[in-house]
């Protein structure tokens, strides 16, 4: 079975500038999070979709970020326009809804390295 | 808020040791879940161990271990015989309140991460 796969694994830009996250989750995984981690901090909760619906978006920085789930398979985040402070990996992870015993994995993509210079 | 600290940025060990990472938390809820997740250099992400805060016995996957102190909130992970493929950042997460059926999903919180080398 496919992991979770994110694309580009590293992204470079100017300031200013749009850049474009892809993730793929694995298949038939219902959760979609994102997250982000700057450098030397905490890695930090972005969102979560539930299908193609936005369950809880309170992690999103500001109104620069836009992020979509089409049909409830594979998400992007954008970024637009890109500030320095943008910079960091970002991370996206999928779930099955309900695990066994209570519980659940998320399930981690490779992330994307994004540097606004 | 649920907000979680790890108070160790790097720690080593030398192969075939053991090391204890640190993790303490906080939370007014009763019951949830702990997580203890590896990130290899250039990999992703993975599950290593979980607590549920119900249990009393400290959980174990082969060479891991966790010591869960719940009174006083704290979460460590414990590697035995260390090896060489332990080397990764260490990050300790805590998820929200589960629903009334003991089911969570959702954001995780994070610590701030170890880093651990494995000298050989």
């Amino acid at each position: 079975e496919a992991g979770v796969t994110q694309f580009p694994s590293h992204s470079v830009i100017e300031k200013g500038q749009t850049v474009t996250l892809r993730c793929d989750p694995i298949s038939g995984h219902d959760n979609l999070y994102w997250y982000r981690r700057v450098m030397g901090k905490e890695i930090k909760f972005l969102l979560h979709f539930v299908k193609e619906s936005k369950q809880d978006e309170s992690g999103m920085p500001n109104n620069r970020f836009l992020a979509e789930r089409t049909g409830g398979t594979y998400s992007t985040l954008k970024v637009q326009p890109a500030e320095l402070e943008d910079s960091g990996v970002y991370f996206c992870a999928s779930s099955q809804e309900y695990g066994t015993g209570g519980w659940y994995e998320q399930y981690f993509g490779p992330g994307t390295r994004l540097t606004v210079t | 808020a649920q907000t979680v600290t790890q108070s160790q940025p790097e720690m080593s060990v030398q192969e075939a040791e053991t090391v204890t990472l640190s993790c303490t938390y906080d939370t007014s809820e009763s019951n949830y879940y702990l997580f203890w997740y590896k990130q290899p250099p250039s990999r992703q992400m993975i599950l290593v161990i979980r607590q549920e805060a119900y249990k009393q016995q400290n959980a174990t996957e082969n060479r891991f271990s966790v010591n869960f102190q719940k009174a006083a909130k704290s979460f460590s992970l414990k590697i035995s015989d260390s090896q060489l493929g332990d080397t990764a950042m260490y990050f300790c997460a805590f998820p929200p309140l589960g629903h009334p059926g003991g089911t969570s999903y959702g954001k995780l919180t994070f610590g701030q991460g170890t880093i651990l080398t494995v000298h050989p």
